[in-house]
């Protein structure tokens, strides 16, 4: 069993589109999150959220929004793609906050044309 | 805010030898301090964390870490490398007021038979 998957695995799309990417956990964990990695394999956090809080990383751009429809789920809305946002994005998931070991995701690959 | 050097982009190494990753931080507290390894393709894995006590820590699949406050430093080691650690590996820094972490740009490991 997938402990936290993500679809699509791979996503290619226009500039100005929205988009979104689903994620979900089995582990009944309370905390999730996504990052950001670049072409650079450089990776940066964007979100993190439980049942309580929202917080995001003041650099991501309001174009992106996470919505999370119950405890398991964290799903990655985009609007308005630019060719910036091309990246691997991945979802992870911690018991608790991020001293918790976090378990990731496999990636999704958006390429924004 | 805290931040994480990794030094070295990529380490070549022969299997059966020994390795060292480096990783300094930047912090003004005690630091989280974690190890992630990124398979091709593939999400991050913890591989170790520190948060306190014995500055020498053990991890998964043979790995060990050590803290030195007086160097900033978090460099992990295995003794005998096999082909199997060929990845991408990442050093991270946390920060509990702000439930942030910050990567390091990685190091890409390979492992020459």
């Amino acid at each position: 069993d997938t402990a936290v998957s993500q679809t699509p695995k791979y996503l290619v799309t226009q500039m100005g589109n929205d988009k979104s990417i689903k994620c979900e956990q089995n582990l009944g964990h309370d905390t999730m999150y996504w990052y950001k990695q670049d072409s650079k394999k450089f990776l940066k956090i964007m979100f993190s959220y439980n049942n309580k809080e929202l917080i995001i990383n003041e650099t991501v751009p309001n174009r992106f929004s996470p919505k999370s429809p119950d405890k398991a789920h964290l799903n990655l809305h985009i609007n308005s793609l630019e060719l910036g946002d091309s990246a691997v994005y991945f979802c992870a998931s911690s018991r608790g906050t991020f001293t918790d070991t976090q378990y990731f995701g496999p990636g999704t690959r958006l390429t924004v044309l | 805010a805290q931040s994480v050097t990794q030094p070295d982009i990529h380490i070549t190494v022969s299997e059966g030898a020994s390795l060292e990753l480096r990783c300094n931080y930047s912090y003004g507290a005690t630091p989280y301090l974690f190890w992630y390894v990124q398979s091709p393709g593939q999400g991050l894995q913890l591989l170790l964390k520190y948060f306190s006590g014995d500055t020498l820590v053990q991890g998964i699949k043979g790995f060990e870490a050590e803290f030195k406050r007086s160097q900033s430093s978090f460099n992990l080691r295995k003794p005998s490398v096999h082909w199997s650690d060929a990845a991408e590996y990442f050093c991270a820094v946390g920060a509990a007021h702000n439930n942030d972490m910050r990567f390091g740009a990685g190091t890409r490991l390979t492992v020459k038979p």
